[in-house]
């Protein structure tokens, strides 16, 4: 069974451009998550899709963030433009399930995107 | 969700047990520990969870404590691939919780020969 997949590995852009990052979660996971890691931080939630559905985007940190999954499957994660403290990994995570406990809720993270912005 | 104090390092020879302590004194009755681990350059991966019973599976063992305020993780014979930052968490059951992670600083684990 193939893992979450992210694309690229690596991106190098220059501020004020555009960056889409990708996800493709496990085959049949309804839940798909995004979160980053920015330099000498924790790892921060920044949103959960249930299908194709917004559950939850209060660690979206602001509107030059837009997140998509169109039709449920694979989902983009667009910086536009991007600015110098958007550099960092970002990882997307995917479950069956979302309620802690059953093992259906296990997430299951991709090796992130780490995005440089200079 | 409640938070949690962990040791922000610590060593273990290779082949010895590692035991990582985890302390969750504001945990409520209806809140799971998880831990999950992040190798160098890879993503997070999920090692463990439980309520209130010990739980061991094929990578580690996790012991509760009967007043549920603290926990351990255990890796029965470390090897240097261990080598990680540890993270343990305490997610609501139900309820508005969306399944959101919320990762704290965690425990570096040096694996040492």
């Amino acid at each position: 069974e193939a893992g979450v997949t992210q694309f690229p590995s690596h991106s190098v852009i220059e501020k004020g451009q555009t960056v889409t990052l990708r996800c493709d979660p496990i085959s049949g996971h309804d839940n798909l998550y995004w979160y980053r890691r920015v330099m000498g931080k924790e790892i921060k939630f920044l949103l959960h899709f249930v299908k194709e559905s917004k559950q939850d985007e209060s660690g979206m940190p602001n509107n030059r963030f837009l997140a998509e999954r169109t039709g449920g499957t694979y989902s983009t994660l667009k910086v536009q433009p991007a600015e110098l403290e958007d550099s960092g990994v970002y990882f997307c995570a995917s479950s069956q399930d979302a309620a802690p406990g059953r093992a259906k809720n296990i997430q299951y993270f991709g090796a992130g995107t780490r995005l440089s912005v200079l | 969700d409640a938070k949690t104090t962990q040791p922000p390092s610590m060593d273990c020879a290779e082949g010895r047990a590692a035991n990582l302590p985890c302390n969750h004194s504001t945990i409520s009755g209806n809140e799971y520990v998880y831990w999950y681990r992040q190798i160098h350059s890879q993503g997070p991966q999920y090692i463990i969870h439980g309520l209130k019973n010990n739980e061991t599976n094929e990578m580690a063992s996790l012991i509760i404590t009967e007043d549920r305020k603290s926990s351990t993780l255990i890796l029965p014979h470390a090897t240097l691939r261990d080598t990680a930052v540890y993270y343990c968490i305490v997610r609501v059951r139900s309820g508005s919780n969306t399944g959101k992670l919320i990762f704290g600083q965690g425990t570096t684990l040096q694996v040492k020969p």
